[in-house]
């Protein structure tokens, strides 16, 4: 059974940028969530996507876009990038039904910094 | 906004030494969920427990859940150097989001 996996591990971006994140979730799992982790704080929950369409979304602005593909698989998209997008951005896949009632198992996350 | 918060924000104990951490919430709660971290990693799930129950036990963690006091806590019993990392409370309700707290920073000394 392989487990989630993410891709870049580090990236680099100036301010403005557009960047885009990968995310493969764990074998027979169909739905994705992504998180940003500040420095020293806890996850925040941008959004989460069940069978291709996005079902639950946190505070973020329009600019943070996602997409879930027929495999299950997903992006995360941040336009107009802010300095204050650098983050650990995880994402994390579970099985069953969309929403939290089952455990979810986190992808080692993307260390994005924006220059 | 962060739901959870956990207290203490920091806790070093010796090897062997029994750690408690405490979540307190503020909506109501379908379930909620432990997770640990280690140096800035993804998380690993530890325990869920759902808003029905009272305690749950896995290896050496024990979490309880006190849904009048919003609350829950994880203890780790007997603890190693390898438990260092960071943990986390996550609360899934009704708005279709999983909130985390801050965290706590735990440091075991060998």
């Amino acid at each position: 059974e392989t487990g989630v996996t993410q891709s870049p591990t580090h990236l680099i971006k100036t301010r403005g940028q557009q960047v885009t994140l990968r995310c493969s979730s764990q074998s027979g799992h169909n739905t994705v969530s992504w998180y940003q982790q500040a420095l020293g704080q806890g996850p925040q929950f941008i959004f989460q996507y069940y069978r291709e369409e996005e079902n639950g979304r946190g505070n973020f602005p329009p600019r943070f876009s996602g997409l879930q593909f027929p495999n299950y698989s997903s992006e995360l998209n941040v336009n107009a990038l802010e300095l204050d997008d650098s983050a650990l951005y995880l994402c994390a896949s579970s099985a069953g039904t969309s929403g939290f009632y089952n455990e979810q198992f986190f992808g080692p996350g993307t260390r994005l910094t924006v220059l | 906004s962060q739901q959870g918060e956990e207290d203490p924000q920091a806790l070093s104990i010796q090897e062997g030494e029994n750690a408690t951490m405490n979540c307190s919430y503020k909506t109501s709660i379908n379930n909620l969920q432990w997770y640990r971290q280690n140096s800035g990693r993804g998380l690993v799930h530890l325990i869920l427990i759902r808003s029905n129950e009272r305690e749950k036990h896995s290896g050496r963690l024990r979490v309880t859940l006190d849904t009048s006091k919003k609350s829950s806590s994880l203890l780790i019993t007997a603890s190693r150097a390898a438990d260092t990392a960071s943990y986390f409370c996550a609360t899934a309700g009704n708005t279709g989001k999983l909130i985390f707290g801050q965290g706590t920073t735990l440091q075991v000394k060998p």
